[in-house]
């Protein structure tokens, strides 16, 4: 069974830090570009981040910039979000996504939330 | 940054009629060299993660029904559900992935 299970997220003060992780089974994960996606809650769905096959290139949402940061390690295929200085805009539900161009396989998320 | 636009926001329809949503682009996402739309369609039900539909504008994913398709190129895309069904509540988005990656703000379907 083809599965994304991410772990991590919580309650974090704004400022404070996460580390977000997907792990992947099923498929061949280093095959791959994954992706982060999040939603804030009631709201619609925003791209986060991806990375390539061997981790060598990332990119990212603007406001993720210089704050965010995705690596994998493929030998445990598995998938991470750094996430720094975190501000009350970033809590949402983040997913943990397989890229075949388009988003074909989706984690069920972990809720980040942001508050004092 | 490619803005996604999809009309209308909301939509509600009987049992077995037609429901129709619009995505709209700011640039085009076709490829003129590989003649490909670079757009998707996901449907997210309450509670649970988006699931690919359509992809490359009018391709279906394996396993999804035939009532659901896509049309379109360039800028202007349609997903059509020709007869809508009790299970197809939920909220639809259309995505590009041309340049970098951005999502429409979803539209709501519903049954009246």
């Amino acid at each position: 069974e083809v599965r994304l299970v991410e772990s991590g997220g919580g309650l974090v003060q704004p400022g404070g830090s996460l580390r977000l992780s997907c792990a992947a089974s099923g498929f061949t994960f280093t095959k791959f570009w994954m992706d982060w996606v999040r939603q804030a809650p009631g709201k619609g769905l925003e791209w986060v981040a991806n990375i390539n096959i061997d981790g060598s290139e990332q990119n990212y949402v603007d406001s993720a910039k210089g704050r965010f940061t995705i690596s994998r390690d493929n030998a445990k295929n598995s998938l991470y979000l750094q996430m720094n200085n975190l501000r009350a805009e970033d809590a949402a539900v983040y997913y943990c996504v397989s890229e075949n161009w388009y988003f074909d396989i989706w984690g069920r998320g972990t809720l980040v939330t942001v508050s004092s | 940054d490619i803005v996604m636009t999809q009309s209308p926001d909301s939509l509600a329809v009987s049992l077995g009629e037609r429901a129709t949503i619009n995505c709209k682009s700011s640039q085009s996402v076709l490829n003129s060299s590989n003649n490909k739309n670079y757009l998707a369609w996901y449907q997210q039900k309450p509670g649970h993660p988006p699931k690919v539909l359509i992809y490359w504008a009018s391709a279906r994913e394996s396993g999804v029904p035939d009532r659901f398709s896509g049309s379109g190129s360039g800028t202007d895309f349609t997903l059509t559900i020709s007869s809508l069904q009790a299970e197809d509540v939920a909220v639809y988005y259309c995505q590009q992935y041309y340049t970098s990656k951005t999502f429409g703000q979803g539209t709501k379907v519903e049954i009246k």
